[in-house]
């Protein structure tokens, strides 16, 4: 079965540094993708970042970088330059294929990170 | 910006009541969950289905119902609240092929849930 681990609860980090979000990942499966999303307190859910496995670069969206380290399993989300506006709760997740005996294609999701950021 | 919606946004019912919460896309996708979330914690899967009249159970066992008779609607049904079923309530939809990002599930924004 397959599992994310993010061994964050919660950060505080100053304004205007960048910030790593740990985030470790276990499956058999050697054809999976990894996600982030954010969830402000407002509850949405807003993707911010992908990479595949076998993606051989590791995915950049404007200030956020994932850290892919695939022997490692560890797929961690770096911001940097964080604002006030980065002080959410942050997901990490994982999609495998379902298998032939059941198991549904959505995402699993670690526990989160509650990041906080401080001026 | 992904046009998933759901409503009502929050609810506060008493305990025994039947509830349903309404969720809709209208992005023509396939592929649509519910999640399950207490506050300050991680989503679990409860509900997912692969098109019309196709809905499975997900990982966390949940006493709620789903239907999918038309491909952009997909309701969960509590016929019975309790202050257990207290919690926010994720909706979210993927296309069968989303680009770069497989799997990437678009959310709504969530239906928040008190039952006394």
């Amino acid at each position: 079965a397959q599992k994310i681990t993010q061994t964050q609860p919660g950060m505080f980090v100053q304004e205007k540094e960048a910030v790593t979000l740990d985030c470790t990942y276990d499956t058999s499966d050697p054809s999976y993708g990894l996600f982030w999303y954010k969830q402000p307190s407002s509850g949405e859910m807003i993707f911010l970042i992908y990479q595949g496995s076998y993606d051989q670069q590791n995915a950049t969206e404007g200030r956020y970088s994932l850290n892919f380290q695939k022997a490692r399993k560890s797929a961690n989300l770096v911001i940097s330059a964080s604002q006030l506006g980065d002080s959410a709760m942050y997901f990490c997740a994982m999609r495998v294929r379902p298998y032939s005996g059941g198991g549904a294609d959505g995402l699993t999701f670690g526990k989160g990170t509650h990041l906080i950021i401080q001026p | 910006e992904a046009d998933i919606y759901q409503t009502p946004r929050y609810l506060v019912i008493g305990t025994g009541k039947k509830i349903t919460l309404e969720c809709s896309q209208t992005m023509g996708h396939d592929k649509m969950y519910w999640y399950q979330q207490d506050p300050g914690m991680e989503l679990h899967l409860i509900h997912y289905s692969y098109g019309v009249n196709s809905t499975e159970k997900g990982d966390l066992s949940s006493e709620s119902t789903v239907s999918r008779i038309r491909t952009e609607h997909f309701p969960l049904t509590l016929e019975s609240a309790r202050p257990s079923h207290t919690s926010q309530y994720l909706c979210a939809s993927s296309p069968q092929s989303s680009g770069r990002a497989v799997g990437e599930l678009f959310f709504g924004e969530g239906s928040r849930l008190t039952v006394l």
